[in-house]
């Protein structure tokens, strides 16, 4: 069974400067889909960003981008110019790519905070 | 964009008393989920449902718990008897095919069982 491991419970930022979350994970699988998801006081899950792993190239989403480390099996997400709408709690999670339909798998999240 | 609504927002229920939420996926998408999250905890998988029947479930997903999709639009989680331990935020999710990537997710539920 893979597992997801966030082992920031909490971090915090200042306005405007970058912040690294990280997040391992194990799996015996070689394809398979990793995401950060945000959750703000509202609790709605919402897609921050995602990576396949059969692709080298690291995903970017605006001020968001992963550091992807196939071999060490750790996805962190690096948020930039951090702004104080980011703060929430993140999430990693892992999808299986070859199961159709299959689960996420979260990690136990990270709350972050952003201080102006 | 389209979204994935779920009703009611919140719904307080005493112990023993069945209690059904309700999920409209989008459209055409395929496959749909549920997931909860109690208070503080991380967000755990339920069930997954395709084609009219569940195509995965979680230990969580114990008999007291079901699913199912009644007409074309609606998909349900039914608990027959809730317990304390069923109070948490319940998502509803749906994606277009099993195998592309993420999940839409609704706003959730909390139910609070008293």
């Amino acid at each position: 069974a893979q597992t997801v491991t966030q082992s920031q419970p909490e971090m915090s930022v200042q306005e405007a400067e970058t912040v690294t979350l990280s997040c391992t994970y194990d799996t015996s699988e070689s394809d398979y889909y990793l995401f950060w998801y945000k959750q703000p006081p509202s609790r709605q899950m919402i897609l921050v960003i995602r990576q396949e792993a059969y692709k080298q190239q690291n995903a970017t989403e605006n001020r968001f981008s992963v550091n992807f480390q196939k071999a060490a099996k750790s996805f962190s997400l690096k948020i930039s110019d951090s702004q104080l709408g980011d703060a929430a709690m993140y999430f990693c999670a892992y999808r299986s790519w070859f199961l159709a339909g299959s689960r996420l798998t979260f990690g136990e999240g990270t709350q972050l905070t952003v201080n102006p | 964009e389209p979204e994935v609504t779920q009703t009611p927002s919140h719904q307080v229920t005493q112990m023993g008393q069945e209690v059904i939420l309700r999920c409209v996926p989008i459209s055409n998408h395929l496959y749909f989920y549920w997931y909860r999250q109690i208070l503080g905890q991380k967000v755990e998988f339920l069930v997954s449902f395709y084609n009219n029947e569940i195509s995965e479930k979680s230990e969580i997903f114990d008999d007291q718990f079901s699913v199912e999709r009644p007409d074309g639009s609606n998909f349900t989680l039914k608990i027959r008897s809730t317990k304390l331990e069923d109070s948490a935020m319940y998502f509803c999710a749906s994606s277009e095919s099993g195998q592309r990537g993420g999940y839409t997710f609704g706003s959730g539920t909390r139910l609070t069982v008293v």
